[in-house]
């Protein structure tokens, strides 16, 4: 397998532009994760999603920012507009939840190798 | 506030030294994961210890949990070089998904 699969990797736009990053989750994996790290807030998760569906998008930081997954084997994170202060390495993780809705009993996520995007 | 928070921020040893981060969470978890971050890499998992266990060993890991303390450590034995990195605790507070602390810089100087 390969792996969680994120494009691009590297993304450098100009302030105002929209910007889409893409993820490919691991095959079978029934739950997707988008997060963001900074050196300011570390390791944030932004969304997530259980079957396609999203559960829980709280840690979406306003408006402009935007996730879909149309399919088990593809999601996109939109940010339009794009500021400065967006600019962050953005992971996505997929894995394999065995009781949805029990609170806690989480498998192992597999993360991808991020997309560093700049915000000029 | 983060769920997990690791302790020290940043660690230095020698090669063939152990390595202890600590973390510590703030409410009740079923169980708590520890991830590694290679510069520029995404986190990798490293060991699962589940709310009714109390240590447990993968290689030259060996986790720690006490509940009752809502703490968890991290050894690595006999540290290499390849251990740089960074190391994240994470846990599942209730709400369907994981939480990560602030993470620990171990550097391991040759």
């Amino acid at each position: 397998d390969a792996g969680v699969i994120q494009s691009p990797r590297h993304e450098v736009t100009e302030m105002g532009q929209e910007v889409t990053l893409r993820c490919k989750p691991i095959s079978g994996h029934n739950s997707l994760f988008w997060y963001r790290q900074t050196m300011m807030r570390g390791l944030e998760l932004l969304i997530y999603f259980n079957n396609n569906v999203p559960i829980d998008d709280s840690g979406m930081p306003e408006d402009r920012f935007s996730a879909k997954m149309p399919n088990a084997s593809f999601s996109t994170l939109k940010i339009q507009p794009s500021e400065p202060r967006d600019s962050a390495v953005y992971f996505c993780a997929s894995s394999s939840i065995n009781h949805f809705g029990t609170g806690g009993n989480f498998n192992e996520q597999f993360f991808g190798p991020g997309t560093r995007l700049t915000v000029l | 506030s983060q769920q997990g928070e690791e302790d020290p921020q940043a660690l230095s040893i020698q090669e063939g030294e152990n390595a202890t981060m600590n973390c510590s969470y703030k409410t009740s978890i079923n169980n708590l994961q520890w991830y590694r971050q290679n510069s520029g890499r995404g986190l990798v998992h490293l060991i699962l210890i589940r709310s009714n266990e109390r240590e447990k060993h993968s290689g030259r890991l060996r986790v720690t949990l006490d509940t009752s303390k809502k703490s968890s450590s991290l050894l690595i034995t006999a540290s290499r070089a390849a251990d740089t990195a960074s190391y994240f605790c994470a846990t599942a507070p209730g709400r369907n998904m994981l939480t990560f602390g602030g993470g620990t810089r171990l550097m391991v100087k040759p």
